[in-house]
C-alpha cells in the first residue's frame, strides 16, 4: 500500500520567500506528524495534528511557520519569510491513532528545503 | 537541552560480526524507546522497541537493551549484513506525550 508522501521532494528559495511542503499521510491515519531535521542532527518535533486539529504546537519555532490539515488527510506547512536558518529535511509522519507507545509513526522521504 | 544522544557519529563492522550502537537519554520519565533506520533520500523506517517495563526485546536480527538505571540504551546487530549499512537514530517518548525525541544519528557501514 501507499506509504507517505510529501511533494516536492526539494525546494530552493529565496531568502524572504514564502514556502508551503505538502504531506499526504497513509490512508485512515488520523494522526500526523511533522519534524524537521537539520544537518547533522536527529529529526525535530515540530506540530502534531489528531484529525483536524492541532494538538500540539509546541515545536514550531516562530510565528514564521504555520500548519494546516483542514480535512484531517493532507496537510500543508507554511513558512513564511524564509530565512537561511529554515534550511533544513521537512519530515512528515502519520500514525493510525494517536501518539502512543503502541502506535509507530511512519515516515515520508521528507521535503528538502534550500533556502539561499 | 539535548534529551537524547548518541555520541557516536559512525561505526564501521565486518560483515558477520557484531554491530552494537548506543544511546543515552536524560529524562528518567521516558517510558518508550525505538530504533529507526534511515537510508539515503529516504524517511526513517520503525526498526524495534521497548517499553521501560523491559529491558531487552529481540526481534530476528535485532536486540534493543534498555537499562534504566543508566538511562542507556543499546541496539545489537547480529550477524551484521551490507543491508544494514544506514544511520540509525534512537528516539524516546513518554505515554503520554505527543513526541519523539531523536538522537542525532549514527552511520553504520558494514564492510563486506
Amino acid at each position: 500500500g501507499a506509504g507517505v508522501s510529501q511533494t516536492p521532494s526539494n525546494k530552493v528559495t529565496e531568502k524572504g520567500k514564502y514556502v508551503e511542503l505538502r504531506c499526504d499521510p497513509i490512508s485512515g491515519h488520523t494522526a500526523l506528524y511533522w519534524y524537521r531535521q537539520s544537518l547533522g542532527q536527529g529529526p525535530e518535533f515540530l506540530i502534531y495534528f489528531q484529525g483536524t486539529g492541532a494538538a500540539d504546537d509546541s515545536g514550531l519555532p516562530n510565528d514564521r511557520f504555520f500548519a494546516v490539515r483542514p480535512e484531517g488527510s493532507v496537510s500543508t506547512l507554511k513558512i513564511q519569510r524564509t530565512e537561511r536558518g529554515d534550511s533544513a529535511v521537512y519530515l512528515c509522519a502519520s500514525s493510525l491513532t494517536g501518539p502512543s507507545s503502541y502506535n509507530e509513526q511512519f515516515f515520508g522521504p521528507g521535503t528538502r528545503l534550500t533556502v539561499l | 537541552d539535548q534529551q537524547v544522544k548518541q555520541n557516536s557519529p559512525s561505526l564501521s563492522v565486518q560483515e558477520g560480526r557484531i554491530s552494537i550502537l548506543n544511546c543515552d537519554y536524560t529524562n528518567s520519565m521516558f517510558d518508550y524507546f525505538l530504533w529507526y533506520k534511515k537510508y539515503p533520500a529516504e524517511g526513517p523506517t520503525f526498526l524495534i522497541s521497548i517499553s521501560s517495563i523491559k529491558d531487552k526485546n529481540e526481534d530476528g536480527r535485532f536486540t534493543v537493551f534498555l537499562n534504566k538505571s543508566a538511562k542507556h540504551l543499546s541496539l545489537h546487530i547480529v550477524p551484521s549484513q551490507p543491508g544494514d549499512s544506514a544511520v540509525y537514530f534512537c528516539a524516546v517518548a513518554t505515554n503520554t506525550g505527543n513526541q519523539f525525541y531523536f538522537g542525532t544519528g549514527t552511520s553504520l557501514t558494514v564492510i563486506p
